[in-house]
């Protein structure tokens, strides 16, 4: 059981690049999210999907865009990448209701470095 | 204030010793808690989540909610050198659709 998938690990991108971040989970779970984590910062919110078909912004949805493919695949796109986007991004999910009593788990992340 | 708050150690222990890790949060409304271990240069991993009624116990770890002083504690006994992490609270705050993670704190255990 492979919980929740991120793709690639790791990426290099010149200023102005686009990308896509892919992530995908087999836990059956309707709610997935993305994080990213910058030192001395913490885990902030980029963008969450409470449920197949939905998504709404969260702290710090600035410079992304996300598409909930199906159930299982949430992914995250840099349009137009900038150097403050350097960061290590976290996809998670969870069973029931965004922000409900239920935990997150997340993937092995991306560690995304923008030139 | 932000809304979950963290002392960022790092927090030394011998081993076998007690760790004691706390956070405080903002909203007296909030009704869960969860606490997530992540070593360095991986992804956080849930140890273990309590909700607003009450503690919990999971084998040498326990947290503790202290409603009236706003802060829960993760507690850590007979620690090890493999306990040696960043340790992230996490709280689902009331009425915010968002789930707000200190900046953690670094537990070393000391052989």
């Amino acid at each position: 059981n492979a919980g929740v998938t991120q793709t690639p690990k790791f990426q290099v991108l010149k200023t102005g690049q686009s990308m896509t971040l892919q992530c995908a989970q087999d836990m059956n779970h309707n709610s997935m999210y993305w994080y990213r984590q910058d030192p001395g910062m913490g885990l902030r919110l980029i963008y969450y999907s409470a449920s197949e078909g939905t998504t709404d912004k969260g702290e710090v949805p600035n410079g992304y865009n996300v598409s909930r493919l199906n159930k299982r695949e949430f992914s995250l796109r840099l349009e137009s990448a900038a150097p403050s986007q350097t960061s290590v991004y976290f996809c998670a999910s969870s069973e029931t209701g965004a922000f409900s009593n239920q935990p997150q788990h997340f993937g092995d992340g991306t560690r995304l470095s923008i030139l | 204030q932000k809304e979950v708050e963290q002392n960022s150690g790092p927090l030394s222990v011998p081993e076998g010793a007690i760790a004691s890790l706390n956070c405080t949060y903002s909203d007296r409304g909030s009704q869960s808690f969860f606490w997530y271990r992540q070593y360095s240069g991986k992804s956080p991993e849930l140890i273990m989540f309590i909700y607003s009624n009450g503690d919990k116990e999971d084998g040498r770890f326990t947290a503790q909610l202290n409603k009236a002083s706003q802060y829960v504690s993760l507690l850590i006994r007979d620690s090890q050198p493999s306990d040696s992490a960043t340790y992230l609270c996490a709280v689902n705050l009331q009425g915010a659709n968002n789930l707000f993670f200190g900046t953690g704190t670094r537990l070393t255990v000391i052989p």
